[in-house]
């Protein structure tokens, strides 16, 4: 199967800091690429949609200031959390369709705690 | 929108027996279903999927049932094994429109018991 990547692993900050993470399709491209969050026992909530060489879409109620996304290449997208909170704390996971197959293949998260 | 269910939120089976898992649907443009298996700490990983030209799917211990009349599928798991052990997510997609969102259910949390 495809390989979705993300760094870092985990990442701990102190609030009002700004936090990036990463997330690559290490051996397939990908136009589109989703950010997801999850909080303890609880399903996967769509954040946004990376789109290459254009804006991201945002779910309804998710701040686009607040998580800004880069989307500069067909291997990379990046969430960037700025000037985080303790109510940002959370596991941040990634994924990317697999060209038109619909198949989605998850990264392996990145759990963020903020101080 | 779509929406969809997943019952039961938790699972108990003795290793060795059969697991089911089921979800349902809202969308009936829905026409992708995958499940995936969540461990603790890590990501989501893809075990099966079934498309709706399919009823069903199999895969080793582990099947995918569909019916697109009912909306509805289900995850089978046979033979349990203490590793079966995770959280298991069920899903759908309508794929017509290009964009692979997927809408997730809220999970099972499947205890395989030695």
């Amino acid at each position: 199967g495809a390989v979705v990547s993300q760094h870092p692993s985990w990442v701990i900050c102190k609030s009002g800091t700004s936090v990036k993470i990463e997330c690559r399709s290490l051996d397939f491209q990908a136009t589109t690429m989703f950010w997801y969050r999850q909080f303890p026992k609880q399903s996967l909530m769509l954040m946004a949609t990376s789109n290459e060489g254009s804006k991201a879409t945002y779910e309804q109620g998710v701040e686009k200031d607040k998580f800004l996304i880069n989307h500069a290449s067909l291997t990379l997208s990046t969430l960037t959390v700025t000037s985080a909170h303790p109510e940002d704390s959370s596991f941040y996971i990634c994924s990317a369709p697999l060209g038109t197959s619909n198949e989605q293949f998850f990264g392996p998260g990145t759990r963020l705690t903020v101080l | 929108g779509e929406n969809v269910e997943q019952h039961p939120s938790t699972l108990s089976v003795q290793e060795g027996d059969s697991a089911v898992i089921k979800c349902t649907y809202s969308d009936s443009a829905s026409n992708y279903f995958p499940w995936y298996k969540q461990e603790l700490g890590k990501g989501p990983q893809l075990i099966i999927d079934i498309r709706s030209n399919v009823g069903e799917k199999k895969d080793q211990r582990i099947a995918v049932t569909l019916n697109k009349t009912a909306k509805h599928f289900s995850l089978h798991i046979t033979e349990t094994q203490p590793e079966d052990s995770a959280v298991y997510f069920c899903a759908a997609t309508d794929s017509g429109a290009g964009s692979y969102q997927l809408t997730f259910g809220k999970g099972t949390k499947l205890s395989v018991i030695p």
